[in-house]
């Protein structure tokens, strides 16, 4: 039983491009939680998902982040014109269910925003 | 909301001596802890947690104490060894969705040979 899967591990991208990343939860998992991790900081928390709903993005910047969890596919979140300020590592974690004390978490995405 | 903080940010140890991390939280209505352990290029995972109808909790090396008076609890790891050495992350939350966890900054423990 494959963990959860994050990709790419690292992603390079200029200001202004647009980041995708990827997260595959755990076979039997059906909730998915985003968290942004800057340099020498704890890990706060961003958006939770189930299938094809957002549940609570409380977390999210306002403005060019999104994310989504399809029926079919890996949850994605989508970061536009990215800035500086933008670099961080980027976790996933994932539960078979909200009344399950124990989130999984995937390797993270660093990414970096030159 | 919830707000966790974490002491000390890092901590050095020579192996086989003691580590204690300490964290404190603001919301009263919190009632899991888990504490995470990060090593590097990896995500975080569980090493254990506590509920806050229990005030000790014990596995094999590694104990986590719970004050729900003073609202705060702490990583005790005893006779260290070199794959201790990671970062370490406190949590609260309120209620059982754990992806909704609040995390403290982390400590980076170092354990000397």
């Amino acid at each position: 039983n494959a963990g959860v899967m994050q990709n790419p591990r690292h992603l390079v991208r200029r200001r202004g491009q647009e980041a995708r990343l990827r997260c595959s939860p755990m076979k039997g998992h059906s909730h998915v939680y985003w968290y942004r991790q800057l340099p020498e900081e704890g890990l706060k928390f961003m958006v939770y998902l189930q299938k094809e709903n957002i549940i609570d993005e409380s977390g999210m910047p306002k403005e060019r982040f999104s994310a989504e969890f399809p029926k079919e596919g890996p949850s994605i979140l989508r970061i536009q014109q990215v800035v500086r300020g933008d670099s961080a590592a980027y976790f996933c974690a994932s539960s078979p269910s909200p009344a399950n004390t124990e989130a999984f978490f995937g390797q993270g995405t660093r990414l970096t925003v030159v | 909301g919830e707000n966790v903080e974490q002491h000390p940010s890092t901590l050095s140890v020579q192996e086989g001596d003691s580590a204690v991390i300490k964290c404190t939280y603001s919301d009263s209505a919190s009632n899991y802890f888990p504490w995470y352990k990060q090593e590097l290029g990896k995500g975080p995972q569980l090493i254990i947690d506590i509920r806050s109808n229990v005030g000790e909790k014990k596995d094999q090396r590694i104990a986590v104490t719970l004050n729900k008076t003073a609202k705060h609890f702490s990583l005790h790891i005893t006779e260290t060894q070199p794959e201790d050495s990671a970062v370490y992350f406190c949590a609260a939350l309120m209620g059982t969705n754990a992806g909704k966890s609040t995390f403290g900054d982390g400590t980076t423990l170092t354990v000397k040979p």
